[in-house]
């Protein structure tokens, strides 16, 4: 089955404990990315990657990194988790066709709250 | 800063009706337009893609593109309750990175 992946789906941590999101895609895409989602500010992107040891900051990369070493895997990365972290986060990948990207799949969503 | 804006309601219709939903793009360039629908807490689904100027229908959703007046559009016809969710519009260029509008939210009142 085509999908997106996320581990975990949810977590509780603590304020500067080191913690990794993984997502992983079967698709063979080219593009991936990470989006936090919050009440009422809709979909925000953290990062992304057009391919394999590419990657770009999105809208609100501040406190996350991300490596793109395989296609298949994009972890989010927070080194010193805070509060204002806490956050739905939502993997995302999609395939490049003719130039252009076709529609992102999403994951199920990574629900984390920092302590 | 490529832009796509949304209004962000709620958009309230009866059940029955048709919902009419917004989206305006600022680059020019954009060529792939995208309508996800979000249930609270879940992920976004895709609802319609559309790449060329005009309609496309898919049982009860027709998405409309106009690049000359840059704007897209959702509309879903004998809208049910379980239509009731947030509505995403999605858009990217040629190579180019997605950009999202902040989403509207539709209710549909039995």
């Amino acid at each position: 089955e085509a999908q997106v992946t996320q581990n975990p789906r949810y977590l509780i941590t603590v304020t500067g404990k080191k913690l990794t999101v993984t997502c992983s895609q079967n698709m063979n895409h080219e593009y991936m990315s990470w989006y936090r989602q919050d009440p009422g500010l809709g979909l925000r992107q953290i990062y992304y990657s057009m391919n394999v040891e590419v990657t770009d900051k999105g809208d609100v990369p501040e406190g996350y990194k991300v490596s793109r070493k395989e296609k298949r895997n994009f972890p989010l990365i927070l080194e010193s988790p805070s509060p204002n972290q806490t956050s739905l986060y939502f993997c995302a990948s999609s395939s490049l066709s003719g130039g252009t990207y076709n529609e992102q799949f999403f994951g199920p969503g990574t629900r984390l709250t920092v302590l | 800063q490529k832009e796509v804006e949304q209004n962000s309601g709620p958009l309230s219709v009866p059940e029955g009706a048709i919902a009419s939903l917004n989206c305006t793009y600022s680059d020019r360039g954009s060529q792939s337009f995208f309508w996800y629908r979000q249930y609270s807490g879940k992920s976004p689904e895709l609802i319609m893609s559309i790449y060329s100027n005009g309609d496309k229908e898919d049982g009860r959703f027709t998405a409309q593109l106009n690049k000359a007046s840059q704007y897209v559009s959702l509309l879903i016809r004998d809208s049910q309750p379980s239509d009731s969710a947030t509505y995403l519009c999605a858009v990217t260029g040629d190579g180019q990175n997605f950009v999202f509008g902040p989403g509207t939210r539709l209710s549909v009142l039995p």
